[in-house]
């Protein structure tokens, strides 16, 4: 069974800190996202990722980056975080032509 | 600017009758559609798929239906139990490498015993 593990459930930060979401999975996907959710919006990519060192821009990147140094590691980085990106974060993986596998999200609240 | 939309954000049922969640999109290139489901506190969970060749998909009690010339597609879950009450969110597989989706905004299914 796929496993995709996102390293905090909750968190708290005060803006301008530097945020690190990390996600982990266990099947050797090629293809891995970062999304957020908000009420009403539903989910919006923010980053995706082919392949090790490689990555795309989603539809909202703005105030984001992303790292990719292992296969199974994908790492989302706010580099300066305001209250405008408190959300629900949510990591998946994939391949292609197969629904993709969430994680169980992290909520994160900027004050 | 959305290119699936779900209309309704709420919906209420009672156990034992028809769910009926809806979605439209807006690009007539999308080719393969999905249906997630959210419980609270957990990532979304794939449920059924179809594909822009096909106008219906059934997997047990839920079946999804795709009008491609309405740009519409809904799932139907008969019957409903309470267990189905979650978000569930449509998505669409845009049409190029990566496997990007798309998703809707998510209805919430309440299904009242």
């Amino acid at each position: 069974d796929v496993k995709v593990t996102q390293s905090s459930r909750y968190l708290v930060k005060r803006t301008g800190e530097k945020v690190f979401l990390e996600c982990v999975q266990d099947m050797d996907h090629e293809n891995m996202f970062w999304y957020r959710q908000d009420p009403g919006l539903g989910l919006r990519l923010i980053y995706f990722s082919y392949d090790v060192k490689m990555k795309e821009k989603g539809d909202i990147p703005e105030g984001y980056s992303v790292s990719r140094e292992k296969k199974e590691r994908f790492s989302l980085i706010l580099e300066s975080a305001s209250t405008n990106q408190t959300s629900m974060y949510l990591c998946a993986s994939g391949v292609y032509g197969q629904p993709q596998h969430f994680g169980d999200g992290t909520r994160l609240s900027i004050l | 600017d959305q290119q699936v939309k779900q209309n309704s954000p709420s919906l209420s049922v009672q156990e034992g009758r028809i769910s009926i969640l809806n979605c439209d999109y807006t690009n007539s290139m999308f080719d393969y559609f999905l249906w997630y489901k959210k419980y609270p506190a957990e990532g979304p969970t794939f449920l059924i798929s179809i594909s822009s060749i096909k106008d219906k998909n059934e997997d047990g009690r839920f079946t999804v239906f795709l009008n491609k010339s309405a740009k519409h597609l809904s799932l139907h879950i008969v019957p409903s139990q309470p267990g189905d009450s979650a978000v569930y969110f449509c998505a669409t597989r845009r049409t190029r490498a990566g496997n990007m989706l798309t998703f809707g905004g998510g209805t919430r299914l309440m299904v009242k015993p």
